[in-house]
């Protein structure tokens, strides 16, 4: 089944390091990628999406892109602040049908990221 | 702006009880969901439902189930609370379709006692 795979954390850096967190995703058709972040004792909120191969999602200074030849949607970004530590979630929606279960959003386990000053 | 409103935030039930967390809508979406969430495990999803009294099991099903008898309301229902149902629970929704985004609610963190 559709699956996606990010890596362990919790990842600790200093204030302006770069941040990078990888994604991978198994998935038939062509699933649309989806990065969300979670703030302490909130819900989780949508960071920046892509849909379809080459894609580049961003927003607030976090880039991801949508590569299907490595089936990979890695987050970056170049220079983090305390105010980003949080657990960021990869997630993928795979072409769904009425009536199917296809229109499911998958996650990873999350990545959590604390930000030293 | 979309809002996902679970009706309460801490919600502390005994081991036996009938619990039932209630979500609301107001975007009219046609899906909802019903996640859990543990420390390592991630969002595991619960029940699924992509339309007014349809619902899909999810990949943890078993001790659970859902009511959605209006297209803003989707409720889950604890038969039986048991210890090891305490966690976070988080309801979404979204519009139909592979290039859409799900619209969480805060969460409600069940502690069963």
């Amino acid at each position: 089944g559709d699956s996606v795979t990010q890596m362990e954390g919790p990842v600790t850096l200093s204030e302006e390091a770069f941040l990078t967190i990888n994604c991978t995703y198994t998935a038939t058709g062509y699933p649309s990628l989806f990065w969300y972040v979670q703030y302490p004792g909130e819900g989780l909120q949508l960071l920046l999406k892509a849909t379809k191969a080459d894609d580049k999602g961003s927003n607030k200074g976090f880039e991801a892109t949508y590569r299907k030849e490595t089936t990979s949607f890695h987050l970056e970004k170049g220079s983090v602040q305390v105010s980003d530590s949080a657990v960021y979630f990869c997630a993928l929606r795979a072409p769904d049908f009425y009536g199917g279960s296809q229109g499911n959003l998958i996650f990873g386990k999350g990545t959590k990221l604390s930000v030293k000053p | 702006d979309v809002k996902v409103t679970q009706s309460s935030r801490y919600l502390v039930k005994r081991t036996g009880e009938k619990v039932f967390l209630e979500c609301v809508q107001d975007m009219d979406h046609e899906n909802m969901f019903w996640y859990r969430q543990d420390p390592g495990l991630g969002l595991r999803l619960i029940y699924f439902s992509y339309d007014v009294k349809m619902k899909e099991k999810g990949d943890i099903p078993e001790g659970y189930s859902v009511s959605r008898e209006k297209k803003e309301r989707f409720s889950l229902i604890l038969e039986s609370a048991s210890t090891n149902q305490t966690s976070m629970y988080l309801c979404a929704s979204s519009l139909r379709g592979v290039n859409t985004e799900a619209f969480f609610g805060q969460g409600t963190r069940l502690t069963v006692v």
